[in-house]
């Protein structure tokens, strides 16, 4: 079985640049996470959607992110433009269901904005 | 880059030993309790859940204890090998919030 799958894994852009990451989520779940991981911070949740509509995005840091899902195999995440500030690794996690379930994470993508 | 980060608790255990870690949650209405790997270069790996109707659950070489009443999970891995070096995770769930992810605590297994 494939699990969450992420692309690319490492990304090195200039700042101003439109970044896109990129996931796929493993097969029947219906719950998609996306989460940054900085040593500042720790993980943080930036946003989640149930059967490919947003549910809460309070984690976004500023308009300059936004993620769609358009469909329940793929979801992507953009930063327009992109900082140094938001150098981190992005995850993408997956689960069925919301409530006593584990999630599963995909390898991340490691983003460096010079 | 960053020049002030996260000091991560870390745990320094011989090969062989018995590894404890610790963590403090915040919501005393949590109610189901995960414990992730993370090794270097990876996302989080699920190891152990507890729900809060338990004190103590048992898997493969780790058991979760969970005391509710001073909030506070620990994961024991016996017989600490090399592989099991890592950052562990605890992540707390109130029923049906999203997880919040404690800070981390570095493993080190010293050969």
């Amino acid at each position: 079985d494939a699990g969450v799958i992420q692309s690319p894994r490492h990304e090195v852009t200039e700042m101003g640049q439109e970044v896109t990451l990129r996931c796929k989520p493993i097969s029947g779940h219906d719950y998609l996470f996306w989460y940054r991981q900085t040593m500042m911070r720790g993980l943080e949740l930036l946003i989640y959607f149930n059967n490919n509509v947003p549910i809460d995005d309070s984690g976004m840091p500023e308009d300059r992110f936004s993620a769609k899902m358009p469909n329940a195999s793929f979801s992507t995440l953009k930063i327009q433009p992109s900082e140094p500030r938001d150098s981190a690794v992005y995850f993408c996690a997956s689960s069925l269901g919301q409530t006593y379930n584990e999630q599963f994470f995909g390898p991340g993508t490691r983003l460096t904005v010079l | 880059g960053e020049s002030v980060g996260l000091h991560l608790p870390t745990l320094s255990v011989q090969e062989g030993d018995n590894s404890i870690i610790n963590c403090a949650y915040s919501n005393s209405a949590s109610d189901y309790f995960i414990w992730y790997k993370q090794e270097s270069g990876k996302g989080p790996q699920f190891i152990i859940d507890i729900r809060s109707n338990m004190d103590k659950r048992q898997g493969q070489r780790v058991t979760v204890l969970l005391n509710k009443t001073v909030k506070h999970l620990s994961l024991q891995i016996a017989a600490t090998q090399p592989g099991d070096s890592a950052v562990y995770f605890c992540a707390e769930n109130n029923y049906g919030q999203n997880f919040v992810f404690g800070p981390g605590t570095r493993l080190s297994v010293l050969p």
